[in-house]
């Protein structure tokens, strides 16, 4: 089955610690996206990459880092300069860049402490 | 970054009761989405507006584009305990057509 899929569900990191969330899909999709959720806030969107080899800081870039080596992985580094990383981070795909239809993975909650 | 305003922000209702919501942005959007989200679990897109003024259903669920263009609005008919979830408006705008969200609307439904 095509989808979109985030490793791990569950994160747990000390403070100071950098770590990576995995999103893969084989929707052979061309863009993908990296959205946190915080409680009672909408979808705030951190990076995004509308080909491999490419992509762009979202409103919300400081202290995440990405990358784009193949078009079906795109993952996303939370690092210790990110002052307050615990939340939910939900991954996306779609067609094209901000095509209507995004698929969204099951998203990882990352809770430091 | 800019975000939509949405409300109610909850509602916590009796099954088979209509549940109204929307969204208003104080600048204009070319396209409105609706999507739910499951507990724990990722939106999944449920509607999409192209139009002003535009109605469209999926089911118990339908959405407008508001004539205006700043705002949009979901309806859902008769609610059944499996309703319950967050509704997400999100909108595009601009030559770059990025997706703006809304803060989402929390739907509890009770047998």
């Amino acid at each position: 089955d095509g989808g979109i899929t985030q490793s791990p569900k569950y994160l747990f990191r000390k403070e100071g610690q950098n770590v990576t969330l995995s999103c893969e899909q084989n929707l052979n999709h061309d863009a993908m996206y990296w959205y946190r959720q915080d409680p009672g806030q909408g979808l705030r969107l951190i990076y995004y990459s509308q080909i491999v080899n490419d992509f762009q800081k979202g409103d919300i870039a400081e202290g995440y880092s990405v990358s784009r080596e193949k078009k079906e992985s795109f993952p996303l580094t939370v690092t210790s300069a990110q002052k307050n990383p615990t939340a939910f981070y939900l991954c996306a795909s779609s067609t094209g860049l901000w095509y209507t239809e995004a698929f969204f993975g099951q998203g990882t909650r990352l809770t430091v402490v | 970054g800019q975000q939509l305003n949405q409300s109610p922000q909850s509602m916590f209702i009796q099954e088979g009761e209509d549940v109204s919501m929307n969204c208003t942005s104080s600048s204009i959007f070319n396209t409105w989405l609706w999507y739910k989200q499951d507990p724990g679990e990722g939106p999944v897109l449920l509607i999409a507006l192209y139009k002003a003024g535009e109605l469209t259903s999926n089911g118990r669920l339908t959405a407008q584009f508001g004539i205006t263009r700043k705002d949009s609005f979901l309806n859902i008919s008769a609610s059944i305990p499996s309703d319950v979830g967050i509704y997400f408006c999100a909108g595009q705008q601009g030559a770059t057509n990025k997706l703006i969200f809304g803060t989402g609307t929390l739907l509890a439904v009770q047998p």
